[in-house]
């Protein structure tokens, strides 16, 4: 069956301006997780929902980091005003229920110039 | 303290080497765990997952010590596409984000 698919899988843009970066989850997962890895650097912990409940916000860096889930399915990580310092690769993975195996995409790469 | 706390490495053997790799745990409520494998500019993926009784898949074995909360991954007979960073998993089983990633072990294996 389909994996987790992230699009674009590179995103080259200018400081300043906003991006969209896209999941589409395992069908039938209800938990969806983004994360943030910069070079040679573990995974950091952006944003997690799980079904209906209220998203765990609690790692997105700054206000300019929000993201939304519709329908429970689909999920967008939207960076506003980006800076460089944004440059890393984010990756999103899905999980049956939140408690077991994570799956993750491929990631996007995302290079702030 | 970090949640979850591994030996960055990183580890350099030679083929046909036995290689063990530790992690700890800060919450004795977990209750889950695996190990992940990331190549160089790949995404995590599944290793295996970690069950109390300790589980092995072929050259691997993975071990759970509740009582001094730590897992643990052994590979015997290294390969050359063992190579990779190795990443401990924690599920805490708390509200909200239960997962703690540790930051990973470099592995790399030599001719």
């Amino acid at each position: 069956g389909a994996g987790v698919s992230q699009s674009p899988s590179n995103k080259v843009t200018e400081k300043g301006k906003d991006v969209e970066l896209r999941c589409d989850p395992i069908s039938g997962h209800t938990a969806l997780y983004w994360y943030r890895q910069s070079l040679g650097q573990g995974l950091e912990f952006l944003i997690y929902f799980q079904g209906n409940s209220a998203p765990d916000k609690s790692g997105l860096p700054s206000d300019r980091f929000s993201a939304e889930r519709t329908g429970g399915s689909v999920s967008t990580l939207t960076i506003q005003r980006t800076q460089q310092e944004d440059s890393a690769v984010y990756l999103c993975a899905s999980s049956f229920d939140g408690k077991n195996i994570q799956y993750f995409g491929a990631g996007t790469r995302l290079s702030v110039l | 303290r970090k949640e979850v706390e591994q030996d960055p490495g990183p580890f350099n053997v030679p083929e046909g080497a036995t290689v063990a790799f530790n992690c700890t745990y800060s919450n004795s409520a977990s209750q889950s765990f695996f190990w992940y494998r990331q190549d160089c500019r790949k995404e995590p993926k599944l290793l295996m997952s970690v069950y109390s009784s300790g589980n092995e898949d072929g050259r691997f074995t993975a071990q759970l010590n509740r009582a001094s909360q730590y897992i643990s991954l052994l590979i015997r007979d290294s390969k050359l596409s063992d190579s990779a960073t190795y990443l401990c998993v924690v599920n805490m089983g708390n509200t909200g984000n239960q997962f703690y990633f540790g930051t990973g072990t470099s592995l790399t294996v030599i001719p």
